[in-house]
């Protein structure tokens, strides 16, 4: 089944305590991103990459780094979380193919609470 | 700089209403996207449709139809004879090209739609 996974999917921790969001897709899809959901505030970019080492900065990439050594993972990682970091975050994946429109599969979302 | 403006932050109506969505947006790129994404209460985030900068061609697929006009930089979004199922969160988006992949992408705020029975 053609899908994007991400964990956890659930997260509380503590400023300060680095961590690292996985995501995985299962579509040979060379294009991933990150992005962060508040309320009011719609999605918001935070990193993509459009290949293999290939990473740019989307809307709010502050306090956030990502990596892309394989064209499957896409980590998302907080070195020194603070509360203002708290939200819900989707990962996505996308054919780079326009005949397949181009169109993102999301993940189901990691809620990271920071105390 | 690139922009997607939703002005309506909730639409409620009832059953088998029509109903439009707004969606503004800015860019000085020539070439660019459009896409439409819901969101139900379930939480997962769901393609709709992508447009073409240079296809200014309108769409209907079953009950939902799009209305892409660069003239205005709006791509609208119009659900005919609404259902309770399709009480979600929209949200329009906008994407630089990139050579002949997407680039950077900018969602609007999103429209919450609720359809009452």
């Amino acid at each position: 089944e053609a899908q994007v996974t991400q964990n956890p999917r659930y997260l509380i921790t503590v400023t300060g305590k680095k961590l690292t969001v996985t995501c995985s897709q299962n579509m040979n899809h060379e294009y991933m991103s990150w992005y962060r959901q508040d309320p009011g505030l719609g999605l918001r970019q935070i990193y993509y990459s459009m290949n293999v080492e290939v990473t740019d900065k989307g809307d709010v990439p502050e306090g956030y780094k990502v990596s892309r050594k394989e064209k499957r993972n896409f980590p998302l990682i907080l070195e020194s979380p603070s509360p203002n970091q708290t939200s819900l975050y989707f990962c996505a994946s996308s054919s780079p193919q326009e005949r397949e429109g181009y169109e993102q599969f999301f993940g189901p979302g990691t809620r990271l609470t920071v105390l | 700089a690139q922009k997607v403006t939703q002005a309506q932050t909730e639409i409620s109506v009832v059953e088998k209403e029509d109903v439009t969505l707004d969606c503004v947006y800015e860019t000085r790129d020539t070439t660019y996207y459009l896409f439409w994404y819901k969101q139900p209460p379930s939480g997962e985030l769901v393609f709709l449709i992508r447009r073409n900068s240079f296809d200014e061609q309108n769409e209907i697929s079953g009950r939902y139809s799009w209305n892409f006009q660069k003239s205005t930089s709006s791509f609208n979004f119009t659900i005919t004879a609404s259902q309770v199922v399709d009480s979600a969160v929209y949200f329009c988006a906008l994407s630089e090209a990139r050579g002949s992949t997407l680039g950077r992408l900018y969602f609007g705020r999103g429209t919450q739609l609720t359809v009452w029975p």
